[in-house]
């Protein structure tokens, strides 16, 4: 089967940097996409890595390790208007597959 | 503002009822994905058009099905509903970009009674 994994709640504080991981199990995989929900919203855009690496999109970056299955998502200088679900999601073949998504509750 | 557009926004029927979301694309896109999100399945993708044509297909009912038209929006039509139906359901589109970026909309809260 197809599938992503990622933890299911984070807290940071403000001014933090928070780190969150996604490993996944797809076939014919492209790449890696992350996507930030705020509650009531709808899923948009942060990163895609396709290449092994680093990706960096202002206060965030987004890593990609092929060979162990495995990204991140990184935040940077953390604020309050951070606090969202944050989906790691990926193209398996025919299918496109999101994580079930990480919490994270930034506090004062 | 994504530049997507779904109706209706809200949409509350009964079981065993036919209901039909629609999406526009943002212009320019010529793909339209359709996700269902819920509380303990979260975003689950359903199927893409790619300029009419069907590309891919996910964990799709056979109750399910949609289509895309000449002008590129697209419709998601759910029949015979069920209680577990209820659901949040997005359209996106993009998929052009080098960063492989989809677009959502801001979905369609369906409540099946």
């Amino acid at each position: 089967g197809q599938s992503l994994e990622q933890p299911s709640e984070v807290t940071a504080v403000e001014g933090a940097i928070v780190q969150i991981n996604c490993t996944y199990q797809t076939s014919g995989f492209y790449g890696l996409s992350w996507y930030q929900q705020h509650d009531g919203g709808a899923p948009t855009f942060l990163s895609y890595n396709a290449l092994d690496g680093l990706e960096e999109t202002g206060r965030f970056s987004s890593f990609l390790s092929r060979s162990d299955s495995y990204g991140y998502l990184l935040l940077q200088e953390l604020q309050m208007k951070d606090s969202a679900s944050y989906f790691c999601a990926a193209r398996g073949g025919q299918n496109f597959v999101f994580g079930p998504g990480t919490r994270l509750s930034v506090l004062p | 503002d994504s530049g997507v557009t779904q109706t209706p926004k809200h949409l509350i029927t009964a079981t065993g009822q036919r209901v039909t979301l629609r999406c526009s694309p943002r212009s320019g896109d010529l793909s339209v994905y359709w996700y269902q999100q819920s509380l303990d399945q979260g975003l689950q993708f359903l199927i893409q058009y790619y300029n009419g044509e069907e590309r891919a297909k996910g964990n799709i009912l056979e109750r399910f099905s949609a289509q895309q038209f000449p002008d590129l929006h697209s419709e998601l039509n759910l029949s015979s509903l069920e209680l577990g139906d209820s659901a949040l359901y997005f359209c996106a589109s993009g998929g052009r970009g080098s960063h492989n970026e989809q677009f959502f909309g801001p979905g369609t809260r369906l409540t099946v009674l």
